[in-house]
């Protein structure tokens, strides 16, 4: 069973740069497609990006100036960065893997982290 | 990018009863060289993350109960419970992955009547 951890700072200051990393377990990284997805509280659900287990990425056009989004093959894990936060970036992040059925791309969200809570505050 | 909306924004229904809930579209996410749509419905229950019910418009995850099925083609599509149990009692969303950027849609708030 896939099991995906993330992990990082759960306050940030605005205009600092938000990590996270998530780790997989359960399963190899390789091979698949992931990617982060947020959530404000009592909102909906906005996707951040992808990454292929290769390096490419395609992130979100509305965050693209301040999203990174790497992967660690070695570690089992992939990471986000979003810079120049502010209090509109506050959200449970969510990291999810790719895949439907046997069909691994495109495809739908599968397996899903629990979701960590990020608040922008000074 | 590609909006979805969904129909009702919430929906009450008797435990028993079916319950049906609708998405659109803004363009159409059947992608023709292999007739598959590409849209997929989560079931989110508070303070999990969403969970994967439906993928291609139609093919019910894994380990999810036949009560739920997804139908439609195009840009309209409906996730139908045929049964209503107390445990379907929570927020849904549709969500398009034909295309980046991927997108959800607002999300439907199941109660009971």
């Amino acid at each position: 069973q896939v099991q995906l951890q993330e992990s990082g700072p759960g306050l940030v200051k605005p205009s600092e740069t938000l990590s996270l990393t998530c780790a997989v377990s359960g399963g190899s990284i390789s091979s698949y497609y992931w990617s982060w997805i947020r959530q404000p509280a009592g909102k909906g659900l906005e996707w951040i990006g992808r990454i292929y287990t290769s390096g490419s990425t395609v992130y979100n056009p509305s965050l693209k100036s301040r999203v990174t989004i790497s992967v660690d093959t070695s570690k089992n894990q992939f990471s986000l960065k979003l810079s120049s936060v502010t209090a509109a970036d506050t959200a449970v992040y969510y990291c999810a893997r790719l895949c439907s059925g046997g069909d691994c791309y495109p495809a739908s969200f599968d397996y899903w982290g629990q979701g960590t809570l990020v608040t922008v505050s000074s | 990018d590609i909006v979805m909306t969904q129909s009702p924004d919430s929906l009450a229904v008797s435990l028993g009863e079916r319950a049906t809930i609708n998405c659109k579209s803004s363009q159409s996410v059947l992608y023709s060289s292999n007739n598959k749509n590409y849209l997929a419905w989560y079931q989110q229950k508070p303070g999990q993350p969403p969970k994967l019910l439906v993928y291609w418009a139609s093919t019910r995850e894994s380990g999810v109960p036949d009560r739920f099925s997804g139908s439609g083609s195009g840009t309209d599509f409906t996730l139908t419970i045929s049964s209503l149990q107390a445990e379907d009692v929570t927020v849904y969303y549709c969500q398009q992955y034909y295309t980046t950027p991927y997108t959800f849609g607002q999300g439907t708030k199941l109660e009971i009547k």
